[in-house]
């Protein structure tokens, strides 16, 4: 069963701290991303990564960072949390195949206070 | 604009109704298009999925694509209360490149 793990589904952080959301899958995917889901504002890209070692910018980068120094683990930071990067954090990865498939996480749910 | 609009509902309909959900696209380019469904605090699962313009059918779901349109459907046939979960479109062209979601249409099927 193809599977995309996120380390943590709830967190709470104090503004100004750092943050690690890490992601892993099991399905040899080449390409990784992650996105957050606000209400009113759907799924919105922030990396992506197409292999190791490399990193694309989606719509709103500001603020975050990612790391990909594995095939299987992507990782979202968060140098410095402030309040409006509340929201809720999906992964997601796909093959090369045609359809490219996108499999999601469960989420990670993160309050900063 | 944004590239796939999506009217977020809420979408109230009784169990046993035909639900149509709808997006439209802007970019010519996209050939892909899929309807991904989110149940609550879980992440979205593909539900259907079409290749340029046309139709599929799996069950009681029928995805549409109309390209001269831009329009994109999710038609839901005898909805059951299982079906109330938020409802994505999304689409992306035929490159290695990410999806462009719309915002997602909430449905709720009233037992």
């Amino acid at each position: 069963d193809v599977k995309v793990t996120q380390s943590s589904r709830y967190l709470v952080k104090r503004t100004g701290e750092k943050v690690f959301l890490e992601c892993v899958q099991d399905m040899d995917h080449e390409n990784m991303f992650w996105y957050r889901q606000d209400p009113g504002l759907g799924l919105r890209l922030i990396y992506f990564s197409y292999d190791v070692k490399m990193k694309e910018k989606g719509d709103i980068p500001e603020g975050y960072s990612v790391s990909r120094e594995k095939k299987e683990r992507f990782s979202l930071i968060l140098e410095s949390a402030s309040t409006n990067q509340t929201s809720m954090y999906l992964c997601a990865s796909r093959g090369q195949g045609r359809t490219g498939e996108l499999f999601f996480g469960e989420g990670s749910r993160l309050t900063v206070l | 604009q944004k590239e796939v609009e999506q009217d977020p509902g809420p979408l109230s309909v009784p169990e046993g109704a035909i639900v149509s959900l709808n997006c439209t696209y802007s970019n010519s380019a996209f050939q892909y298009f899929m309807w991904y469904r989110q149940y609550s605090r879980k992440g979205p699962e593909l539900l259907m999925y079409t290749y340029s313009s046309g139709n599929k059918e799996d069950g009681r779901f029928t995805a549409q694509v109309d390209k001269s349109s831009k329009y994109i459907s999710l038609f839901i046939r005898d909805s059951q209360p299982s079906d109330s979960a938020t409802y994505l479109c999304a689409s992306r062209n035929s490159g290695n490149t990410p999806l462009v979601f719309g915002k997602g249409t909430r449905l709720s099927v009233i037992a």
